[in-house]
């Protein structure tokens, strides 16, 4: 089992629709990330989280620390949100641990 | 743009050939990463480098060789590869180890 699950691994929406995608881990961390990866590879990181909740335009950013579970959601998406959306945490000092990733499309 | 750029964007080679990644950060970062994406895997911390100085390597084997000769630029040297080897390979870098990472384009990379 991965330390580390994301759900769902595939999601398709049509434009306008609230996004939700969900992150559960199985150990203590200091932060929790959220990142996106268009085609092509370049990756650029969403929020950086290790308690509460945090917005950024469209996209927002919540953490339950006592259920090691963190959801991203998406309002009135959009299909240049389109994109896989990883999660992927620190626990302590060690290294990053990510997710699979989830497979986000939008269709106009 | 994140300010991380990598050379080349694509890669084909040989598996007796030798050849050399780059990544350059114009951030003013201290570490510096190097991740590999292969299909349907996530990613996979290779070397960490902090001020200039490695910090990590996560069992990657010997084929694969880093080099970081300032806190700005990080090379990936690769010799006799596999065709498994085939993958994404990103670098990052963060003003500290536990700073938010920053991500380059990437290197995609087939091994014949």
């Amino acid at each position: 089992k991965n330390e580390v699950e994301q759900s769902p691994q595939n999601l398709t929406a049509q434009e306008g629709e609230f996004i939700t995608i969900n992150c559960s881990y199985s150990v203590g961390i200091s932060a929790l990330h959220w990142l996106q990866q268009h085609p092509g590879g370049g990756i650029v990181s969403l929020f950086m989280l290790s308690s509460g909740k945090k917005k950024h335009g469209r996209l927002i950013a919540t953490i339950n620390i006592q259920e090691k579970h963190s959801s991203l959601h998406i309002t009135a998406s959009h299909p240049r949100d389109s994109a896989v959306y990883i999660c992927a945490v620190k626990p302590g000092a060690q290294k990053l641990v990510f997710g699979q990733g989830t497979r986000l499309t939008i269709n106009p | 743009e994140t300010g991380v750029t990598q050379t080349p964007r694509h890669l084909v080679m040989g598996m007796t050939n030798k050849k050399s990644l780059k990544c350059e950060q114009h951030l003013g970062h201290n570490a510096m990463y190097w991740y590999k994406q292969s299909a349907k895997k996530p990613l996979e911390l290779m070397f960490v480098y902090n001020f200039k100085e490695q910090t990590e390597n996560n069992s990657v084997p010997s084929r694969f060789s880093p080099e970081c000769p300032n806190s700005s630029h990080l090379f990936l040297h690769l010799h006799t590869l596999q065709p498994e080897d085939s993958a994404l390979y990103l670098c990052a870098s963060s003003q500290g180890r536990e700073e938010t990472q920053y991500f380059g384009p990437g290197t995609r990379l087939l091994v014949l």
